[in-house]
């Protein structure tokens, strides 16, 4: 069984300019998950998907930030226009109910400069 | 709010050496506690959990109990190998806090041989 896949794995943009995320969760898994860790800081939630609806999206940062799960499948996680403090690494979970354990993906490395 | 707390890095010790890294919680609700692990290159994995107080955790040789008087849930290895080198994330979870992840913000571990 496939894992958690996310692309691309690094990603480097001048400010100013936009970046798209992807995360394909565990076929099967309704829940989805984003997550970041900034300058080697705690790892903080972002937002949460139910299917296709955001079911808490009260990690997001600003409104620079937009993620969409298309179908209840995939998720892409854009970034416009990308700040130098976005910077980080951007991490993918899936789990098949909301209790039950989440399984991460390898995360992308994103550098603003 | 939630919140975890673990000891800075990085910690090195010699292959064969006792671990012990600390993680102390602060939390709303009677949270589930986690530790989580990512291996150079790799994706976050679950190492651990405990859900109630008292519990043990345990898993390649790791353990770690859930102590609700002292609010901790310290990481323990008897014996590292080069292998665990890896950075160590504790983290908590709570219904009440729409069962998000809430991480520590990590402990790099380096084994020597």
């Amino acid at each position: 069984e496939a894992g958690v896949t996310q692309f691309p794995s690094h990603s480097v943009i001048e400010k100013g300019q936009t970046v798209t995320l992807r995360c394909d969760p565990i076929s099967g898994h309704d829940n989805l998950y984003w997550y970041r860790r900034v300058m080697g800081k705690e790892i903080k939630f972002l937002l949460h998907f139910v299917k296709e609806s955001k079911q808490d999206e009260s990690g997001m940062p600003n409104n620079r930030f937009l993620a969409e799960r298309t179908g209840g499948t995939y998720s892409t996680l854009k970034v416009q226009p990308a700040e130098l403090e976005d910077s980080g690494v951007y991490f993918c979970a899936s789990s098949q109910v909301r209790v039950a354990e989440a399984f991460f993906g390898q995360g992308t490395r994103l550098t603003v400069v | 709010g939630n919140s975890v707390t673990q000891m800075e890095g990085p910690v090195t010790l010699s292959e064969e050496a006792f671990l012990t890294i600390n993680c102390t919680y602060t939390a709303t609700g009677y949270p589930s506690l986690f530790w989580y692990v990512q291996y150079p290159g790799e994706g976050l994995q679950l190492l651990l959990k405990a859900t109630k107080a008292d519990d043990k955790g345990s898993n390649k040789g790791f353990e770690a109990t859930y102590r609700k008087e002292t609010t901790s849930f310290h990481l323990e290895k008897g014996s590292v190998q080069v292998s665990d080198s890896a950075v160590y994330f504790c983290a908590l979870r709570t219904l009440e806090y729409g069962n998000k992840l809430v991480f520590g913000a990590g402990t790099i571990l380096r084994v020597k041989s």
